[in-house]
């Protein structure tokens, strides 16, 4: 039962050009988004989140869009730097689960110099 | 400075075995949690622990036992491995339990169990 899913495995792009990564999730208690980045052989890291009185939030170069009515999020990268490439997970939570983060599969980004 | 560690990176074990994963944390963090990541990159989570209280336990097998000596320490026990129990465990840590807070994972630890 995955509440939350990423359905491209994969997306290559352009150095300089925008990456957009999508999530979808079906649980519509959950009120709060994460991204993690994960490079090979480490653990997540926190990028970004969106809270759901939210719909958009920007830091630098990434940007989280969040569309409750579709319960669609993304996440846009511009412009690409190879320094990307790396698996990002999109992450949820509500407020009456704690702190307990429900993770996509991941989509793995790589950016072409 | 490494904020969330553990030990071992990898795990090579016998069916049958009891096994032991270290997790240590020096972020000052009262919140930590192991997740499990599986072979089809599922991350889900298994237990947290909040000053020293088991606050969320998934549907996770009683052989998967929890046990945090101090704050800043929580080791994962298992019992009787499986074969399905192979996969790639991280430990992480987080202040409080507002929802969503950011937490920080440790690098993880590949179990794999022949």
């Amino acid at each position: 039962d995955q509440q939350v899913k990423q359905n491209s495995p994969s997306l290559s792009v352009q150095e300089g050009r925008i990456s957009i990564l999508n999530c979808d999730y079906t649980n519509s208690m959950f009120d709060y988004f994460l991204w993690y980045k994960k490079y090979p052989a480490e653990g997540p890291t926190f990028l970004i989140s969106i809270s759901s009185i939210k719909d958009k939030n920007e830091d630098g170069r990434f940007t989280v869009f969040l569309n409750k009515s579709a319960k669609h999020l993304s996440l846009h990268i511009v412009p690409s730097q190879p320094g990307d490439s790396a698996v990002y997970f999109c992450a949820a939570s509500s407020q009456t689960g704690a702190n307990n983060l429900f993770f996509g599969t991941g989509t793995r980004l790589t950016v072409i110099p | 400075d490494t904020a969330v560690s553990q030990t071992p990176k990898y795990l090579v074990t016998q069916m049958g075995n009891d096994k032991s994963i270290k997790c240590e944390q020096n972020l000052g963090h009262d919140t930590m949690y192991w997740y499990k990541q599986d072979s089809k990159k599922f991350l889900k989570i298994m237990f947290s622990y909040n000053n020293k209280e088991l606050i969320i336990n998934e549907t996770v097998p009683n052989r998967f036992s929890p046990k945090s000596p101090d704050k800043a320490h929580l080791n994962l026990h298992i019992n009787s491995l499986e074969l399905g129990d192979s996969a790639v465990y991280f430990c992480a840590s987080s202040q409080g339990m507002v929802p969503g807070g950011s937490q920080f994972f440790g690098p993880g630890t590949r179990l794999t169990v022949l």
